[in-house]
């Protein structure tokens, strides 16, 4: 099993849709989790940081995580063609542990 | 206030040769990382550097990749004798503090694409 499992997609939406990314992982251990946005060609760009269990939102998006589940998850509301991407989630353990495991990405479509 | 800057963008090599790769922090990072994108494949940690030390290499292959972070320039990331599965982006990040010693993950340059031939 991978410690971090993440459907690649793609995931094709129209515009102005909502938009569900999701993770789940198998280490209990993590602690901090991420979302990173990827262009192609493009080097990633962090979108949401959450520590632990709770849930997060900045503009129009929402970052949720359910540690009893090992589930995280990144909502996108009013889906733009901007928005078109490849989406990392991405955690880490606690104190002492600056490495990221990522998953493999979820690449979305929002068609106008 | 430029970001992470790698260099080159993309490097062709053929099998047998050197690669080097390097990695200028943001202004006030000391922590750097370098990471690899294989087709298909999520990013995957290689090394962990602060100035002139190696905090954790546990990602790097054993053999043919080395890794700098020098006191003064840039981080190097060093790939002897390529061959054609070292084919891949290769990604660096920096941070000022350990990531969960601060409220913000990485930031992450826009990698070299590296093809061996």
């Amino acid at each position: 099993q991978k410690e971090v499992e993440q459907d690649p997609g793609p995931l094709s939406v129209p515009e102005g849709a909502i938009v569900s990314l999701n993770c789940t992982y198998s280490n209990s251990a993590f602690q901090y989790f991420m979302w990173y946005r990827q262009y192609s060609r493009k080097g990633p760009e962090l979108l949401m940081y959450t520590y632990s269990s709770g849930n997060k939102e900045d503009g129009r998006f929402t970052a949720q995580v359910d540690k009893s589940s090992k589930y995280i998850s990144l909502f996108i509301r009013d889906s733009q063609p901007s928005d078109s991407a490849t989406y990392l989630c991405a955690m880490t353990r606690g104190e002492g542990y600056s490495t990221l495991t990522f998953g493999k990405g979820t690449m979305l479509l929002v068609s106008p | 206030n430029a970001g992470v800057m790698q260099n080159p963008r993309h490097l062709v090599r053929r099998r047998g040769q050197e690669a080097r790769l390097r990695c200028s922090p943001m202004k006030g990072h000391s922590h750097v990382y370098w990471y690899r994108q294989l087709p298909e494949e999520g990013l995957k940690f290689m090394v962990y550097l602060q100035k002139e030390n190696i905090i954790d290499e546990s990602g790097m292959p054993k053999e043919r990749f080395s890794a700098e972070f020098p006191k003064e320039g840039p981080s190097i990331l060093r790939i002897q004798q390529v061959v054609r599965g070292d084919s891949a982006a290769y990604f660096c990040a920096s941070s000022r503090r350990a990531v969960q010693e601060s409220n913000y993950g990485y930031t992450f340059g826009s990698g070299t694409r590296l093809t061996v031939v």
